[in-house]
This record gives C-alpha cells, sequence and structure tokens, in this order.
C-alpha cells in the first residue's frame, strides 16, 4: 500500500521567515496531494492541494510543489505568522472514483516564535 | 461548519465496553471515511464506505466495525475496549472531486 514519509517532525522558524516542509510517498500512482493544518484537538481542514497533472500551486501565502519523477511533494509558507502555528499533514491518495483513500504522513509541528 | 457531523464530541467509558460513534457526511457525499488519532499521532486510516458498501480497509481492529445507513450516515463501532483504543476518531466525507472534508472528532476516552 501507500506509504508517505514527512520531514521534519517539528519546525521552528522566527515570525516573518518562510517554512518549508516536504513528503515523499511510495505509490506512483497517486494522484491527488493534500495538505492539512490541524490545531490541538481540533479537526484536520484542507489548506491546499494539488493533482498528479500540475507541478506547482500557490494560494496566497501558501504553496505546494509536486515533482512526479521523484515522488515528492513539499509545502512552502512565506511570511509565516504566529497563527500559522500548528500540526501540518501532507498525504496522498489513489484514486478518484468510489475506492480511494488519503495515506498522511506523520504530521510536522511548525512554531512560529515573535 | 465543515457540513461533517460527528457525535458524541466526547465519550468516556470503561475498558471492556462497547460504544458507537456516528457521522452524518455533507450533503450530496457518499463517500465516508474513518480515521483513528492517537495521542500526538498522525491520521490511522480505518475504512471506507461508499454508498452504503464497504470500499477500502485500513489497519481496521476485529473489534471495531462500521456501517454506513440508507440515508448515508456512518456508525463507527468499537468493541471490547482497551486503554489503547483512547483516540480521537474522524470522520471524513468526500465528494465526486477530490476534497476530503473532515468532522470535529470523537475524543474516547478509556479509563
Amino acid at each position: 500500500g501507500e506509504n508517505v514519509e514527512q520531514h521534519p517532525s517539528t519546525l521552528s522558524v522566527q515570525e516573518g521567515d518562510s517554512a518549508v516542509i516536504k513528503c515523499t510517498y511510495s505509490d506512483s500512482a497517486s494522484n491527488y496531494f493534500p495538505w492539512y493544518k490541524q490545531e490541538l484537538g481540533k479537526r484536520p481542514q484542507l489548506i491546499i492541494d494539488i493533482r498528479s497533472n500540475v507541478g506547482e500551486k500557490k494560494d496566497q501565502r501558501i504553496a505546494v510543489t509536486l515533482n512526479k519523477t521523484a515522488k515528492h511533494f513539499s509545502l512552502h509558507i512565506t511570511e509565516t505568522q504566529p497563527e500559522d502555528s500548528a500540526v501540518y499533514f501532507c498525504a496522498a491518495s489513489i484514486g478518484t472514483g468510489t475506492a480511494s483513500k488519503l495515506t498522511f504522513g506523520t504530521g510536522t509541528r511548525l512554531q512560529v516564535t515573535l | 461548519d465543515s457540513g461533517v457531523t460527528q457525535t458524541p464530541k466526547h465519550l468516556i467509558t470503561a475498558t471492556g465496553q462497547r460504544v458507537t460513534l456516528r457521522c452524518s457526511p455533507r450533503s450530496g457525499d457518499l463517500s465516508v471515511y474513518w480515521y483513528q488519532q492517537s495521542l500526538d499521532q498522525g491520521l490511522q486510516f480505518l475504512i471506507q464506505y461508499y454508498n452504503g458498501e464497504e470500499r477500502a480497509k485500513g489497519n481496521i481492529l476485529e473489534r471495531f466495525s462500521a456501517q454506513q445507513f440508507p440515508d448515508l450516515h456512518s456508525e463507527l463501532n468499537l468493541s471490547s475496549l482497551e486503554l489503547g483504543d483512547s483516540a480521537l476518531y474522524f470522520c471524513a466525507s468526500k465528494g465526486p472531486n477530490y476534497g476530503y472534508t473532515f468532522g470535529s472528532g470523537t475524543r474516547l476516552t478509556v479509563v
């Protein structure tokens, strides 16, 4: 089955700096790669996603890049703010039909310090 | 509000007991997924249902079972509970496009 590895497990940056989180996946059939932000005790919330036919996607301060050949994708957050502090999960999904599932990475705890 | 409703929000029960967690997907979504998140851990996929039928299975214990009803709500049944089953249980629903939307979760504490 699919395996998703995520690095680093913790990341501390100063406010205003950039943060980068990297993930690799094992199954070349994966075709959808979302990123979720989870605050303590709350539900994971989708912040950005990318499909396998796109190499890069940006939404304001957040961007995701995908390298299908190397089977890795990354989350980039620019101009970080204290409210960006949370746990971030990458995920990979196989299938768009009725039998797809998300496999998650192990998470990155991002702390933005003043 | 994500549109995915999970009840109850909190549940405290004793070892050996049985509980049922409930999930109502977003209007129009046919797929329901269950995930388990233990303390400071990632999200482990348990099981998926699509329009009432089981479609994918993850690391779900034999003590756990689920079903999806004709009105598309789903229930996750956990039996012979152990201390290690204490976790956040999330339900997610998915529509015809790619997006998965999570509910607020049920926090299960086994004492």
